[in-house]
């Protein structure tokens, strides 16, 4: 079993769609919750951070952590074509390196 | 220069081959990373650098060889690769320490193709 699952997809949505993207993990200890956004082309960025459970938002972007379940998700409202990129969720304990799901590829179309 | 900088962009060598793969940071971090990324699988770990030393070998094959001279430069070095070598090699740098979010701050990438 994975440490870190997450759909490849590709994810196709209208414009305006709210987009939900999620990962499921194996590990109780993990404590540190992030999501990052990698264009075509490019390395992955920061988008979310979260620790322990909770949601926190930015924006157009909500991020949940549900650590009884072990699931944590990326809501993304009012979606826009400049959304169209590969999602990546990451975690880790207080002391490893973070570990990172596949990557969802996520197409807005217009 | 601002950022993680990755060069070369993109890569094609032979088996026989040898070449490197260099990363600058201009953000004053003290840790250095190499990750592989394959398609349809996660980023992988492949080397940890703190302070110029590597804390991390993430059991990668020796025909890769990392250098760290400084905590501003990294370099792969590549020799003898596999066609399954081939992949999106990232850098990214960071600032470990007391209250680190987790944060890495990558490059572009170098796309490796391994003819």
């Amino acid at each position: 079993q994975k440490e870190v699952e997450q759909d490849p997809g590709p994810l196709s949505v209208p414009e305006g769609a709210i987009v939900s993207l999620n990962c499921t993990y194996s590990n109780s200890a993990f404590q540190y919750f992030m999501w990052y956004r990698q264009y075509s082309r490019k390395g992955p960025e920061l988008l979310m951070y979260t620790y322990s459970s909770g949601n926190k938002e930015d924006g157009r972007f909500t991020a949940q952590v549900d650590k009884s379940s072990k699931y944590i998700s990326l809501f993304i409202r009012d979606s826009q074509p400049s959304d169209s990129a590969t999602y990546l969720c990451a975690m880790r304990t207080g002391f490893q390196k973070l570990v990172f799901g596949t990557g969802t590829r996520l197409l807005v179309s217009p | 220069e601002t950022g993680v900088t990755q060069t070369p962009r993109h890569l094609v060598m032979g088996m026989t081959n040898k070449k490197s793969l260099k990363c600058e940071q201009h953000l004053g971090h003290n840790a250095m990373y190499w990750y592989k990324q394959s398609a349809k699988k996660p980023l992988e770990l492949m080397f940890v650098y703190n302070f110029k030393e590597q804390t991390e070998n993430n059991s990668v094959p020796s025909r890769f060889s990392p250098e760290c001279p400084n905590s501003s430069h990294l370099f792969l070095h590549l020799h003898t690769l596999q066609p399954e070598d081939s992949a999106l090699y990232l850098c990214a740098s960071s600032q470990e320490g007391g209250g680190w979010t987790g944060e890495l701050f990558f490059g572009e990438g170098s796309r490796l193709t391994v003819l």
